[in-house]
């Protein structure tokens, strides 16, 4: 186990709602990072935050958005939601922003219907 | 814009058997490579490789990098069934830790 917790576990929304995913980080790391998990794919990269700020973004609308708190944990929010949002939304912890090394939340799947 | 590909995209093999899982990748700003192990949700962490020709080994995995042919294996000895898992490769890229995954490779370990 990493010590990324994540909440929560499973979610089912419908077409147009927003949602927010949370993520707590391993003790001592202050960077998070966001995955989307699609079916059968590997994670692609949505954002990641350090120190509270943003630290680069992947390819991914300005609907999806994101928090850092000072305790490094974090949320992902994702507004007017899609079908194609349906996906396992996975946080990453690492050491600082230059650590490759990121550990893994057990991720939270939303459905959206 | 980098990529990672994957192969085989998915593999069966008995218990037992020695497998070769093949990463390769094309990068503008190479920091280094990573392994993972999926088997539910959240990847595990295998390795991290960030200079050509020298091996990594954990038990009856091990991985090794070529940067000059931009490629990594990572081969698992002696499988057994709880190998059984997507195997995800990773570039880390840039001056964020950005990871840019490929698609995995399933393997399905049978008795």
């Amino acid at each position: 186990e990493t010590g990324v917790t994540q909440s929560p576990t499973h979610l089912i929304k419908t077409r147009g709602q927003q949602v927010t995913l949370r993520c707590s980080s391993q003790s001592g790391h202050n960077t998070v990072s966001w995955y989307q998990q699609a079916l059968g794919q590997g994670p692609q990269f949505i954002f990641q935050y350090y120190r509270e700020e943003e630290n680069g973004r992947g390819n991914f609308p300005p609907r999806f958005s994101g928090l850092q708190f000072p305790n490094y944990s974090s949320e992902l929010n994702v507004n007017a939601l899609e079908l194609d949002d349906s996906a396992l939304y996975l946080c990453a912890s690492s050491l600082d922003r230059r650590g490759e090394t990121q550990y893994f939340g057990p991720g939270t799947r939303l459905l959206v219907l | 814009e980098d990529k990672v590909v994957q192969s085989p995209l998915s593999l069966v093999v008995h218990e037992g058997d020695t497998v070769t899982l093949n990463c390769s990748y094309e990068v503008t700003n190479f920091r280094s490579l990573l392994w993972y192990k999926q088997e539910k949700k959240a990847p595990t962490f295998l390795f991290m490789l960030t200079s050509s020709g020298i091996e990594k080994k954990s038990g009856r995995l091990s991985s090794i990098l070529d940067k000059k042919e931009l490629f990594s294996i990572l081969n698992i000895t002696a499988t057994q069934t709880g190998d059984s898992a997507v195997y995800l490769c990773a570039l880390g890229t840039g001056t964020a830790s950005k990871l840019t995954f490929g698609t995995g490779t399933r393997l399905q370990v049978t008795l």
